[in-house]
């Protein structure tokens, strides 16, 4: 079965407001990269975790490898933030397997 | 930096010919990763390189499909005889160890008609 479930497949929000994307993992994983791939379909690096939180700017990323599980917070969104988000789990043998993917669009 | 370079950045090739993907990594990463990219299977892992040698290719079909990484500035993809399921974008990554943060590149989109 797949490694790596990502929820939720879609998801809208209005400017200024903000949720959470999420990947949980079947199996044990050592690390995990979030991605926005853009209109052009170039894969934007977010964040590489290897454990704990990191924030950068309207974003913040956390890993539990314990858990098994990895989020994303996106708080007050803007248009320019539509995308398709990506999280990606290395299982310690260096091969990323990717979530399905969340389109996020961001509405005026 | 000019970070991860492919070329082409589009590809059209009839059924039945081959077709050449470049990848330039990030200069002095030592793992190059291929991917492949479709509406119905997602990002998929193809093969892995590190210091120019082949690591592992679990991931490429058994046929039609190569890789290569002839020096450390460059690896190719190959793929022979073209099939209209071959249709995807495919991505190349680097990193500056196996173990790290992977930087890809725009992606090559093939479409094999």
């Amino acid at each position: 079965g797949d490694q790596v479930e990502q929820s939720p497949s879609a998801l809208s929000l209005h400017e200024g407001t903000g949720s959470a994307l999420r990947c949980n993992f079947t199996t044990t994983m050592r690390a995990v990269q979030w991605f926005q791939q853009n209109s052009r379909g170039s894969l934007i690096n977010l964040f590489y975790l290897a454990s704990g939180t990191k924030e950068n700017g309207r974003l913040k990323s956390t890993f539990n490898s314990k858990e098994s599980y990895s989020t994303l917070h996106i708080r007050d969104a803007q248009l320019e933030d539509s995308g398709t988000y990506f999280c990606a789990a290395e299982g310690g043998n260096y091969k990323y397997v990717f979530g399905a993917g969340t389109r996020l669009k961001v509405i005026a | 930096n000019a970070g991860v370079i492919q070329t082409p950045r589009h590809k059209v090739t009839g059924k039945g010919q081959e077709a050449t993907l470049w990848c330039e990594p990030i200069s002095g990463h030592s793992a190059v990763f291929w991917y492949r990219q479709t509406i119905v299977q997602g990002l998929e892992f193809l093969t892995y390189f590190r210091n120019q040698a082949p690591i592992d290719d679990s991931g490429m079909p058994k046929e039609r499909f190569s890789a290569q990484m002839p020096n450390q500035s460059h690896s190719t993809l190959k793929i022979q005889s073209t099939q209209p399921q071959d249709s995807a974008v495919y991505l190349c990554a680097s990193s500056s160890r196996g173990q790290d943060t992977q930087y890809f590149g725009p992606g090559t989109r093939l479409l094999v008609l």
